[in-house]
């Protein structure tokens, strides 16, 4: 069975502050997925990143970075110099790679992030 | 800018009530999936379809909740009767085989 444990349920911060909201998952697969949405105030899932298993190099986009570590079974994700437009629920989620028919998104229970001006 | 549409945004009916929520995966888009949030249980698969076919409905309250794809621009969720507890915002997301599935706005459900 997959798992994505997403421990911090609330953070509070103060603009330009850098935040990282932690994810760890538990999966059988050798193969699988890994993303983060966000859903701000409005409601919507909005899609951010993903990334295959087999590939652990960090990524960056603008000021959000992420931290893949297949040993310890994490995906955080860091915003740095927060701005109050970040503030949204976030969530990580894992799904199977391949070969097969099942693609269904694990979600974590998400991590609502507040920062404050 | 192509986008997962999903009628109607807000439904509120009274317990009983037969409801119908409607998606139109982004063209070109083979899967479908609906999920229903909720404060409880987060976010959690009802069903899935692959090129129009049902595949996993595992999460679906069979005696109350159907899901069909008419066609490939069409998935509908239907609850009859309605209860409750199906209070909740139903998400519609599509993709393309295990590609990313991009969400659509959702149905926020109140059943009364």
């Amino acid at each position: 069975a997959q798992k994505v444990t997403q421990a911090q349920t609330e953070i509070s911060v103060v603009e330009k502050e850098d935040v990282t909201l932690d994810c760890v998952y538990e999966t059988r697969d050798t193969t699988y997925y890994l993303f983060w949405y966000k859903q701000p105030p409005s409601g919507e899932l909005v899609f951010l990143i993903r990334r295959n298993s087999f590939d652990e190099q960090n990524e960056i986009s603008g000021r959000y970075s992420w931290n893949f570590q297949k040993s310890t079974s994490s995906f955080n994700f860091t915003i740095t110099a927060s701005q109050v437009v970040d503030s949204a629920v976030y969530f990580c989620a894992l799904s199977r790679f391949s070969g097969g028919s099942n693609y269904k998104l694990t979600f974590g229970k998400g991590t609502l992030l507040t920062v404050n001006p | 800018d192509a986008r997962v549409t999903q009628t109607p945004r807000h439904k509120v009916t009274e317990m009983g009530q037969e409801v119908t929520m409607r998606c139109q995966p982004i063209l070109g888009h083979n899967t479908v999936f609906w999920y229903r949030q909720t404060m409880m249980q987060g976010l959690e698969l009802l069903a899935y379809f692959r090129n129009r076919a049902p595949l996993d409905d595992s999460g679906m309250p069979k005696d109350r909740f159907s899901a069909e794809m008419p066609d490939a621009t069409l998935a509908t969720l239907k609850i009859q009767p309605s209860e409750p507890r199906d209070s909740a915002v139903y998400f519609c997301a599509s993709g393309f085989s295990g590609d990313t599935q991009y969400f659509g706005p959702g149905t926020r459900l109140t059943v009364l």
